[in-house]
């Protein structure tokens, strides 16, 4: 069994450029998709980017993901930030040898 | 277009059983399976388990065993979770989500249902 670690929140002004980590505890990041989800207040998960760094129709290309095997962790930077932005982003990925989707506990995004 | 329209919210005592439904449209129900994910009051996502739309077989998340039961009704494009012996701890938003991928990749998901349980 894996988790993912994100951190507890992160603060960023409007305009600037925000990442936010996602590192696997054990086994390799590479080893299967990272997915990134946007929850708003009150709304239903969204999701912003898949298979490591894919955007999805609709999402702005502010959006990307990436992996790092170094860290082992997966990143979400969101630029230009917009105060429609803030919300809980949580990662997600998949444990394949005790198969079951592991989310990681989830980052509040704060744009002030 | 694709999306997934659930049951509305319940309040139950505890004990009880709430069956929870998830209708899916604009797209080939059969052809991707279903994930049930909770999120406890201001706490993160958990994921329940899935279920196989094509052969109806469930898996389910360690944790998510016993009282938890994942079901079709493909008739109607719609997927259940029933919640039985109901305790205050089941007391969350349940949400229903696609695999759009057959790789985990959770797109749409459904609006959410609030289940509260208080005596």
């Amino acid at each position: 069994n894996f988790m993912l670690t994100q951190p507890h929140s992160v603060s960023e002004s409007p305009g600037k450029t925000v990442t936010i980590s996602c590192t696997r505890s054990s086994g390799s990041i590479a080893s299967n998709y990272v997915q990134w989800y946007q929850q708003r207040p009150g709304s239903a998960p969204t999701i912003v980017i898949y298979e490591d760094n894919q955007r999805p129709s609709g999402v702005p290309d502010r959006f990307s993901g990436s992996i790092d095997s170094s860290s082992n962790s997966a990143s979400l930077t969101i630029s230009g930030l917009k105060t429609e932005d803030e919300a809980d982003y949580y990662c997600q990925s998949y444990d394949s040898d005790n198969p079951h989707v592991v989310f990681g506990g989830g980052t509040k995004l704060t744009v002030l | 277009q694709v999306q997934l329209v659930q049951s509305g919210s319940e309040l139950k005592k505890p004990g009880a059983s709430v069956k929870v439904s998830c209708k899916a449209s604009g797209y080939t129900f059969r052809s991707y399976g279903m994930n049930w994910v909770r999120q406890a009051p201001g706490q993160g996502l958990e994921w329940m388990g899935w279920i196989n739309t094509n052969t109806g077989n469930p898996t389910y998340a360690q944790g998510f065993t016993g009282r938890f039961v994942l079901s079709l009704d493909t008739s109607v494009s719609t997927a259940y979770l029933q919640i039985s012996s109901l305790k205050a701890e089941d007391s969350a938003v349940y949400y229903c989500a696609r695999d759009a991928s057959s790789a985990w990749r959770f797109d749409p998901w459904g609006q959410g249902t609030l289940v509260i349980v208080s005596s």
